[in-house]
């Protein structure tokens, strides 16, 4: 079955990095582009970075454009999320997403993991 | 950037009821890139619809998705205890992909 997990958040300083993983497992990870999706406390969801599956192709909302790099290590079936320069509106549960096997639509998601940013 | 706007904020319906959620986009979406997300507290969001009308895998029948252009509707055809939660819309026709605020279908 198709598994994502996510790891990596933890308690950061405004202007500190932290680096998140998704491991995925279940399905052959080379064939689908991933995407980075963020909730912060009590708020809606924020698409934030996309990546092909080949990691040719990247975009990144504007939000996090010059700060967020999404890669991703097809022999070790791993999306990151390398967060720079963080501020505390990055606050957030960060969730890694797959599209569902009919490619339309984002049809699993991780468990997410909280990113909380703060003096 | 495509605004989608969810209305109402909130549902407050009884069990057995229908629901009807709206969902606009500021520009015309093709419909194969208008989805519908449910989200219960403290879980990932959960596929129900995909191209605005096709019930992901596992959706019940009672869920059901229409629209086109710029206007969108989810449908709960008889709330069922499990429905009470959050639902957001999104489109991915153009980047960047955007969500709608979300409903919240709420017991009354």
């Amino acid at each position: 079955q198709v598994q994502l997990v996510e790891s990596g958040g933890g308690l950061v300083k405004p202007g500190g990095s932290l680096r998140l993983s998704c491991a995925a497992s279940g399905f052959t990870f080379s064939d689908y582009y991933m995407s980075w999706i963020r909730q912060a406390p009590g708020k809606g969801l924020e698409w934030v970075s996309y990546i092909s599956s080949s990691g040719s192709t990247i975009y990144y909302a504007d939000s996090v454009k010059g700060r967020f790099t999404i890669s991703r290590d097809n022999a070790k079936n791993s999306l990151y999320l390398q967060m720079n320069s963080l501020r505390a509106e990055d606050t957030a549960v960060y969730y890694c997403a797959r599209p569902s096997s009919s490619g339309w639509g984002l049809g699993y998601w991780g468990q997410g993991t909280l990113v909380t940013v703060s003096s | 950037e495509i605004v989608m706007t969810q209305s109402p904020a909130t549902l407050s319906l009884s069990p057995g009821e229908r629901a009807t959620l709206s969902c606009r986009a500021s520009q015309s979406v093709s419909s194969s890139y208008l989805s519908w997300y449910q989200q219960k507290p403290g879980q990932a969001p959960r596929l129900l619809i995909y191209g605005a009308s096709t019930r992901a895998t596992g959706i019940p029948a009672r869920f059901s998705g229409s629209g086109s252009g710029t206007d969108f509707t989810l449908t709960i055809s008889s709330l069922q205890p499990e429905d009470f939660a959050v639902y957001y819309c999104q489109q991915d026709y153009n980047l960047p992909p955007t969500f709608g605020q979300g409903t919240k279908v709420e017991i009354k």
